[in-house]
């Protein structure tokens, strides 16, 4: 299982862009890197999915380098309403077992 | 179109009682999953069911726990002989057909065991 390591927490004001980075050094090259939202008292919900270079939605924006070894999501001019823990997951393309870990608990103030 | 549903919604139940959890996924959607959140944590993952295949039961943390998955869509989540430790969300989500795609989840139940 290719592990990840993203910061435990972060902290912004409204208004500002926020950028969540997260490593998975080992990750192979079928392997898709996803990104969930979970609110408290919540399932965690999708975000965003890419296997390379940049991917845009109308919630978020994703970069992966060449390597692959890491990603970033890009939360533009955050709300009071993203305050929420964000999950980043390597799927496995091959395998089925997913972990969650403990994601990154953003906290939006004004 | 309906989301996933789990019932109950909350269970407080004593040390040594078992305890049965309830999943139904999106209708159509072949893979489902159990997951567990204890306070504060990330989701655990439990166990796996794909179509007919036999279910990944690697995260299930002791041979109290099983689960089943009925004609293919509902599941129930067994505990037997809860213990405190137990206490957590236990989070169900379904998604069409494989792993990699998104995962649609419920909105849990929260078990208290006294």
């Amino acid at each position: 299982l290719a592990k990840t390591t993203q910061p435990i927490s972060m902290d912004s004001y409204e208004g500002q862009e926020v950028n969540i980075t997260c490593s998975h050094n080992n990750i192979a090259t079928n392997d898709y890197i996803t990104w969930y939202q979970q609110f408290p008292s919540q399932g965690p919900r999708f975000i965003i999915q890419g296997y390379k270079t940049k991917v845009t939605n109308e919630v978020a924006s994703l970069f992966i380098p060449a390597d692959r070894k890491s990603s970033t999501l890009s939360l533009p001019r955050v709300s009071l309403s993203d305050t929420a823990v964000y999950y980043c997951l390597v799927v496995e393309n091959s395998g089925y077992a997913l972990n969650f870990g403990k994601g990154t608990s953003l906290l939006v103030t004004p | 179109g309906a989301g996933v549903s789990q019932s109950p919604s909350n269970k407080v139940t004593e040390k040594g009682k078992d305890v049965e959890l309830r999943c139904d996924p999106i209708s159509g959607h072949t893979a489902l999953y159990w997951y567990r959140q204890s306070l504060g944590q990330g989701l655990e993952f439990l166990i796996y069911f794909q179509g007919n295949s036999a279910p990944d039961k690697s995260g299930l943390p002791s041979d109290r726990f099983s689960a089943e998955r009925t004609g293919g869509s509902v599941s129930t989540l067994t505990i037997q002989r809860t213990q405190q430790e137990d206490s957590a969300v236990y989070l169900c989500a379904s998604s069409l057909a494989r792993a990699q795609e998104t995962q649609y989840f419920g909105p849990g139940t929260r078990l208290l065991v006294l």
